[in-house]
């Protein structure tokens, strides 16, 4: 069966410096990825998506993740890191069910001013 | 998130008592999820309908009662709950079909469910 590991139950990070969030996955077949953010209180957003092509994926809010076959990772980074970034980050891998997303456990960020 | 609403956001409720939970989506999929989130735990799926026919549960107790009347509304039945049921049940769509594998599922702002 697929599956994502997030290592890191919380990430520290002060306001302006670059910014990691680890994901490992594990997958029969092309792996499709996905991060997602959850701020409190609020549903899962979309951030960014590996299917296909360039390894590195930018997405929403300056977030980027690098896909690395050989070492099945997909970190999400962040150049730059601002406060309102805080929030709960989650990877996902579809399942080859198709129709499942298996999600990891949540990586909580905190940016600090 | 406007695309996928659910409502209530907050309920509160005994142990004997019947509810519902509602999610919309305007976003014209064909596919609905139900998830529930416990603090401490994974996301965990529940129901995936397709096309309005259930395709997925995932051993949950049938004190949780999914419905989908047509691709663009969800329903929760909840019934005699216990109180390890509280949780955030979060409500997600996606297309259908063949381009299934590389679409992100869209989730609603979720209910926020205590049983006491």
């Amino acid at each position: 069966a697929q599956s994502v590991a997030q290592p890191e139950d919380q990430v520290n990070v002060a306001e302006g410096n670059p910014l990691t969030v680890k994901c490992t996955y594990s997958v029969s077949g092309n792996p499709y990825l996905f991060w997602y953010v959850q701020y409190p209180n609020r549903g899962l957003q979309f951030l960014l998506k590996y299917i296909t092509g360039d390894n590195l994926v930018k997405g929403s809010y300056g977030f980027e993740a690098e896909f690395n076959k050989s070492q099945t990772s997909f970190h999400l980074k962040k150049p730059s890191a601002l406060v309102s970034d805080s929030a709960l980050y989650f990877c996902a891998v579809r399942d080859t069910g198709f129709q499942k997303l298996v999600f990891g456990t949540g990586t909580r960020l905190l940016v600090s001013p | 998130e406007t695309g996928v609403t659910q409502t209530p956001r907050h309920l509160v409720m005994g142990m004997t008592n019947k509810k519902s939970l509602k999610c919309e989506q305007h976003l014209g999929h064909n596919a609905m999820y139900w998830y529930k989130q416990s603090a401490k735990k994974p996301l965990e799926l529940m129901f995936v309908y397709s096309l309005e026919e259930r395709v997925e549960n995932n051993s949950v107790p049938s004190r949780f009662s999914p419905e989908c009347p047509n691709s663009s509304h969800l329903f929760l039945h909840l019934h005699t709950l216990q109180p390890e049921d509280s949780a955030l049940y979060l409500c997600a769509s996606s297309p259908s079909g063949a381009s299934v594998p590389r679409t992100e599922q869209y989730f609603g702002p979720g209910t926020r469910l205590t049983v006491t």
